[in-house]
């Protein structure tokens, strides 16, 4: 089956710990994106990535890293830099090239810190 | 600022009817839209692409995009309580592969 799995579906920290969410495809994309989703919002891009060892910041990128040495895998790490960091974070992918930018998204990981 | 903006509902349609979702958007540059489906709890599903002005159907969905009027749209025909749910747009504005998304639209479809 393609697609894009992320895990854990839950997970639980506390206050000042760094944690680490995995995202893997295997829909061949050369782009991948993180996204983070808080109640009653739209999706608001941290990082993307459109090749192996290269990534920019998105729009709320504080807080975050990422890397990107697979093309399969994009983890992202939430630093306990991160003010508000409980939200539900999403992983998504896409092909690059002539604007077909379709974005496909995995299943989500839920993040809550005390 | 890149912007897109959609009404947040709730939408509320009885079952059978036409369900009509509205997005409009401030970078003229846009070049690519997008309709994705977010059940309670789940993350989106593509539902709806379109690149070029005019219409574009896929069974009981049709999208529908007005550049000129930044102005992009999706119409649910033979609306199914399935359909309940917050469909997002998102719009890519060409510079790169990255997506700007409103922040949704709750549909309700009742019985």
């Amino acid at each position: 089956d393609g697609g894009i799995t992320q895990s854990p579906k839950y997970l639980f920290r506390k206050e000042g710990q760094n944690v680490t969410l995995s995202c893997e495809q295997n829909l061949n994309h050369d782009a991948m994106y993180w996204y983070r989703q808080d109640p009653g919002q739209g999706l608001r891009l941290i990082y993307y990535s459109q090749i192996v060892n290269d990534f920019q910041k998105g729009d709320i990128a504080e807080g975050y890293s990422v890397s990107r040495e697979k093309k399969e895998s994009f983890p992202l790490t939430v630093t306990s830099a991160q003010k508000n960091p409980t939200a539900f974070y999403l992983c998504a992918s896409s092909i690059v090239g002539q604007g077909d930018y379709e974005q496909y998204f995995g299943p989500g990981t839920r993040l809550t810190v005390t | 600022q890149k912007e897109v903006e959609q009404n947040s509902g709730p939408l509320s349609v009885p079952e059978g009817a036409i369900a009509s979702l509205n997005c409009t958007y401030s970078d003229r540059g846009s070049q690519s839209f997008f309709w994705y489906r977010q059940y309670s709890g789940k993350s989106p599903e593509l539902i709806m692409s379109i690149y070029s002005n005019g219409d574009k159907e896929d069974g009981r969905f049709t999208a529908q995009l007005n550049k000129a009027s930044q102005y992009v749209s999706l119409l649910i025909r033979d609306s199914q309580p399935s359909d309940s749910a917050t469909y997002l747009c998102a719009v890519n504005a060409g510079t790169a592969s990255k997506l700007t998304f409103g922040t949704g639209t709750r549909l309700q479809v009742t019985l």
